[in-house]
């Protein structure tokens, strides 16, 4: 069965440390990758995608992600992160045959201390 | 930039009353697509829309829900007899006709329903 999986429900890190958030994809063919970010009570904001070439892209806010097909990962990172990363974080997944609808995973919350 | 929008930003409404969530795509878009996102939990596909018809819809999406493009920039999303478990917010979403596949959301609506 198609699934995105986010193992990590909920990340503290330090302002200034390192973030990395995993997203794994139980897909038949290669999808099209995204992560998106929400600030509570707002909607959704795109980070980043991935479609083809590059495995390494860049996103906004200092964002980038790596997509491994051997190991069907897509993780999110950041090298130092600031107060305003505190938010929720979804990695989605689309595929052309599903009409490229959204299946997003259960998100992770990632919470900044001074 | 433009942008989706949907109108209202929050909705309260009675059980089994009827409600109409409104969106206006971005202008040149061809698929649109409905989400919700029942509070505290993902984000969930419930519909998609192309050439003036659904191409899929999701469990979730039964008899109760409908969507209309009435006149080319309106996209509306109806619950015709609400229940308690609709309450949550609803995004709207469209891609544009070729390249990226990019979703583009707007701000959402909240929905409650007492």
């Amino acid at each position: 069965a198609q699934s995105v999986t986010q193992p990590d429900i909920h990340i503290t890190v330090s302002e200034g440390a390192s973030l990395e958030l995993r997203c794994n994809y139980s897909y038949g063919a290669t999808p099209y990758l995204f992560w998106y970010v929400q600030s509570p009570g707002q909607g959704l904001q795109l980070l980043l995608k991935y479609f083809s070439g590059d495995t390494l892209v860049q996103g906004i806010k200092g964002f980038e992600a790596e997509f491994k097909r051997s190991q069907s990962s897509f993780n999110l990172r950041k090298p130092s992160v600031h107060w305003s990363d505190a938010a929720e974080y979804f990695c989605a997944v689309a595929t052309r045959s599903n009409d490229y609808k959204l299946s997003f995973g259960a998100g992770t919350t990632v919470t900044v201390r001074a | 930039e433009p942008e989706v929008t949907q109108t209202p930003s929050h909705q309260v409404t009675q059980m089994g009353q009827e409600v109409i969530l409104r969106c206006v795509p971005i202008s040149n878009h061809l698929y649109f697509y409905w989400y919700r996102q029942i509070l505290g939990q993902k984000v969930e596909f419930l519909v998609s829309f192309y050439n003036n018809e659904i191409s899929e819809k999701s469990e979730i999406f039964d008899d109760q829900f409908s969507v209309e493009r009435p006149d080319g920039s309106n996209f509306t999303l109806k619950i015709r007899s609400t229940k308690l478990e609709d309450s949550a917010m609803y995004f709207c979403a469209s891609v544009p006709p070729s390249g990226s596949n990019e979703q583009f959301f707007g701000p959402g609506t909240r929905l409650t329903v007492l």
